[in-house]
């Protein structure tokens, strides 16, 4: 069963454009989850979606957003970006399921680097 | 808000000492924690979940415990190899209406030394 894919792996903006992040879940997960991770802050917690819906957001501006297609892939969006923006992007699947056995797989992230 | 912190930050030990990172979170309403490695530039590889009503879990060298009441688990690795070398994160989801937001430690960056 394949993993988490992230795409691009990599990429480099400059200040005030936007990016478009993209997360595959592995197949059957209905879970997607998305982190920031930077040197300074380690990872944060960005937004978490279910059956297309956000359920949970973390406390980043407005800037940063998502969304889940039908079949459970992710975006993310990041416009007007900043340097302080820079950073390891990772997406989490599960399957969400009860009981406390569910475990969280990562991708690879995507490295951005705003210039 | 949920805090965890892991200690010790860095550990650098000779190969086959047996090690222990420490785990610490402030709210004990988990719905479970999960031990993870990280090697430079990639993504989080996942090494053992605890489900909050669970004590410990064992994957091979791995044993990962779980004390809810003080809020602590421990990740212990036996018979160390220079592989083992990575950053250990440490996460504890709180299920509920927060599922899937995990809150991370700082890790502890390990390497291991032939």
């Amino acid at each position: 069963k394949a993993g988490v894919t992230q795409t691009p792996r990599y990429l480099i903006k400059t200040r005030g454009q936007q990016v478009t992040l993209s997360c595959s879940p592995i197949s059957g997960h209905r879970s997607v989850s998305w982190y920031q991770q930077t040197p300074g802050q380690g990872l944060q917690f960005l937004f978490e979606y279910f059956s297309e819906t956000q359920r949970n957001k973390g406390n980043f501006p407005g800037r940063f957003s998502g969304r889940q297609f039908s079949n459970s892939r992710s975006e993310m969006n990041v416009s007007t970006l900043e340097l302080g923006d820079s950073a390891l992007y990772l997406c989490a699947s599960s399957l969400a399921i009860a009981g406390g056995r569910d475990t969280q797989y990562f991708g690879p992230g995507t490295r951005l680097t705003v210039l | 808000k949920q805090e965890v912190t892991q200690i010790p930050a860095a550990l650098s030990v000779p190969e086959g000492e047996n090690l222990v990172l420490n785990c610490s979170f402030t709210d004990s309403a988990i719905y479970n924690l999960q031990w993870f490695r990280q090697d430079p530039g990639k993504g989080l590889t996942s090494l053992l979940l605890i489900q909050s009503s669970q004590r410990e879990q064992t994957s091979g060298r791995l044993n990962a415990s779980l004390d809810k009441s003080s809020g602590r688990s421990t990740l212990y690795i036996a018979a160390s190899q220079p592989g083992d070398s990575a950053t250990y994160l440490c996460a504890v989801n709180p299920g509920g209406t927060s599922y899937g937001k995990l809150t991370f430690g700082q890790g502890t960056i390990l390497t291991v030394h032939p």
